[in-house]
């Protein structure tokens, strides 16, 4: 079955500099990848995605890559806020209609003042 | 004005107990789906339904029993509960076509004493 990997599992980074979280994953029919944010406390929400016809996709100061040969995807979260502070989970899809999505086992991103 | 819903918010009960978690959502949205996230963060899918069919059964004990009335509700009974049960379960529902992002409930977090 499909398998998502995540790393880093923690991130402390100075506000005001980038952050970066990367993620592996093993079925190359793969072809929906949805980044999901969730606070303390809260739902996971969706913060950007991308599908497989696409190598990256920006939104203000999130982006996302993502390189289909290596299997690899990546977020970009630059000029970090305070409420950039999460726990920020990548997911792969599986099936024609992305009905079943994979989560990778999250990364806690601090925001240091 | 809610989008998806969940009741309870907390339940606390003892191991051997029955419980029932219930979910209803107000998008419209054909498929409706169950995770379990443990106290590591890690999110994990159980069940996921479409128009009232169950298309998604994860490796989850059978004491676990979904139901959906209708494609607006997706319910969860939980039989004999165990320590290991204790996590914070979430409902999320997606329409089926266009876009898949999923909308996640508030969550309930189940404590079994």
């Amino acid at each position: 079955g499909e398998n998502v990997e995540q790393h880093p599992s923690t991130l402390s980074v100075q506000e005001g500099d980038s952050a970066v979280i990367k993620c592996t994953y093993s079925d190359s029919a793969s072809n929906y990848f949805p980044w999901y944010k969730q606070e303390l406390g809260k739902r996971p929400q969706l913060i950007i995605d991308i599908r497989s016809n696409v190598g990256e996709k920006k939104d203000q100061r999130i982006a996302v890559t993502l390189n289909k040969t290596a299997k690899h995807f990546s977020l970009h979260i630059t000029e970090t806020q305070p409420e950039d502070s999460a726990v920020y989970f990548c997911a792969a899809s599986m099936g024609s209609s992305a009905s079943k999505i994979i989560f990778g086992s999250g990364t806690r991103l601090s925001i240091r003042p | 004005d809610t989008a998806v819903s969940q009741t309870p918010k907390y339940l606390v009960t003892q191991m051997g107990n029955d419980k029932s978690i219930k979910c209803e959502q107000n998008l419209g949205h054909d498929t409706m789906y169950w995770y379990k996230q443990d106290s590591k963060k890690f999110l994990k899918i159980m069940f996921s339904y479409n128009n009232k069919e169950l298309i998604i059964n994860e490796t989850v004990p059978n004491r676990f029993s979904p139901k959906s009335p209708d494609k607006a509700h997706l319910n969860l009974h939980i039989n004999s509960l165990e320590l290991g049960d204790s996590a914070v379960y979430f409902c999320a529902s997606r329409q089926n076509s266009g876009a898949y992002e999923q909308y996640f409930g508030p969550g309930t977090r189940l404590t079994v004493t």
